[in-house]
């Protein structure tokens, strides 16, 4: 079955801890996303990424890093410049067809990134 | 730069009822996409509908259609006969037609949809 995955489902962070989650897609999508979800506000662009070796800052891209070393894979690390990384992460990939932007953006299953 | 506005933090229907939510936003493009996503309790965001804004027809599937007012720059969903299932968080976004981060999605905060038996 094509998809995203996300993993881990769960993740536990002490304070001054970098930590990478992970996404993957077998769409054969070209472009990938990450969204922050916080209690009570919609999602919030982190990074996207509209082709391998290519990715851009949204909105809140502070304290995170990305790669997108292969079409498949877009690895998000939450560093420790990071105030307030608790919070529920959401990746997303989209075909990326150049001048169409009403392609859907299909998501992955998320993770519960906790600071301890 | 756009913005995207749901003003009902929280909703009731009555199963086989109606219900509607709203959405407005504020763009002065004159060319764009417009989403509803649902958010079940497991989290999985799932897109409901879409809909371009340069076309008059207001996008329909199945028990979910749209009221689609461009001058009011208003795009609430409507879903029809509803469900169990139907409960859920239901996000409206918003979409630019040009490039760069323009093209990605602008969410609202949600909408918290219960479904009373």
């Amino acid at each position: 079955d094509g998809g995203i995955t996300q993993s881990p489902k769960y993740l536990f962070r002490k304070e001054g801890q970098n930590v990478t989650l992970s996404c993957e897609q077998n769409l054969n999508h070209d472009a990938m996303y990450w969204y922050r979800q916080d209690p009570g506000q919609g999602l919030r662009l982190i990074y996207y990424s509209q082709i391998v070796n290519d990715f851009q800052k949204g909105d809140i891209a502070e304290g995170y890093s990305v790669s997108r070393e292969k079409k498949e894979s877009f690895p998000l690390t939450v560093t420790s410049a990071q105030k307030n990384p608790t919070a529920f992460y959401l990746c997303a990939s989209s075909i990326g067809r150049r001048g169409d932007y009403s392609d859907e953006q299909f998501f992955g299953p998320g993770t519960r990134l906790t600071v301890l | 730069a756009q913005t995207v506005t749901q003003s009902q933090p929280e909703m009731s229907v009555q199963e086989a009822e109606t219900v509607t939510l709203s959405c407005t936003y504020d763009t002065s493009e004159s060319d764009y996409y417009l989403f509803w996503y649902k958010q079940p309790p497991s989290r999985q965001m799932i897109l409901v509908i879409r809909q371009e804004a340069y076309k008059q027809q207001n996008a329909t599937e199945n028990r979910f259609s749209v009221n689609f007012q461009k001058a009011a720059k208003s795009f609430s969903l409507k879903i029809s006969d509803s469900q169990l299932g139907d409960a859920a968080m239901y996000f409206c976004a918003y979409r630019s037609v040009h490039g760069g981060s323009q093209g990605n999605l602008i969410f609202g905060k949600g909408t918290k949809l219960s479904v009373k038996p």
